[in-house]
């Protein structure tokens, strides 16, 4: 069975530092991975997904992340944060048509 | 890029009623819509899956008498919560994909309060 971790459901960084948000995947065969940002009061919006391709997956925003296999992981990142980044993020992996999503993490940037 | 409506963006209810949802593509034909439901802090929890004209298909522990999917045309999706009760309260999102496309598009989501 298919399953996501997002460890750290808050995180906060200052505007213009790095922005690492972490999600592991637990899977029996290697999955689709997905992030997605929801804004407040907007829908999920899809940031950027890994379908077995190139393992440095860029997304929009100036996201991106990497599919690390050995360590089941696929860490969020940015490099310079900017205040309208601040969101929820969701990590999702799926096998089929279902999605199974993490728990979220918030991500507050102060100035 | 594609647009899926939802609504409406909250309901407030007596317990007993029942409410639908509505769930709309905008620019292209959902063959799949999914159906989710998200509790405070937990993460979004799949409801069920309904294909265009043909019946849901619902999770376990999901009680398929109490939330009715129809998927009648390739546009819209309806999920009505029938009965309502307090514990029924929570936020619920759809989301569409187009045949061949595994991009899931979603909602706004419907935040639900049954009183």
């Amino acid at each position: 069975a298919q399953s996501v971790t997002q460890l750290g459901s808050h995180v906060s960084v200052s505007e213009g530092a790095l922005v690492l948000l972490r999600c592991n995947y637990s899977s029996s065969v290697p999955p689709y991975l997905f992030w997605y940002v929801q804004y407040p009061n907007q829908g999920l919006q899809l940031l950027l997904k890994y379908t077995s391709a190139a393992t440095l997956v860029k997304g929009i925003n100036g996201f991106e992340a990497e599919f690390k296999k050995s360590e089941t992981s696929f860490h969020l990142t940015k490099p310079s944060a900017h205040m309208s980044d601040a969101a929820e993020y969701f990590c999702a992996v799926t096998l089929t048509d279902k999605l199974i999503f993490g728990t979220g993490t918030r991500l507050q940037v102060f100035p | 890029g594609a647009v899926v409506s939802q609504h409406p963006s909250w309901v407030i209810c007596k317990s007993g009623t029942s409410v639908k949802i509505e769930c709309r593509s905008l620019d292209f034909q959902a063959t799949t819509m999914f159906w989710y439901r998200q509790f405070p802090k937990q993460s979004l929890m799949l409801m069920a899956t309904s294909n265009e004209g043909s019946k849901a298909t619902y999770e376990q522990g999901v009680e398929k008498d109490k939330f009715l999917i129809n998927h009648a045309s390739l546009t819209l999706s309806t999920l009505t919560v029938t009965s309502a009760h307090p514990e029924d309260s929570s936020f619920y999102i759809c989301s569409a994909r187009e045949a061949g496309d595994e991009k899931l598009f979603f909602g706004s989501g419907t935040q639900l309060s049954v009183l």
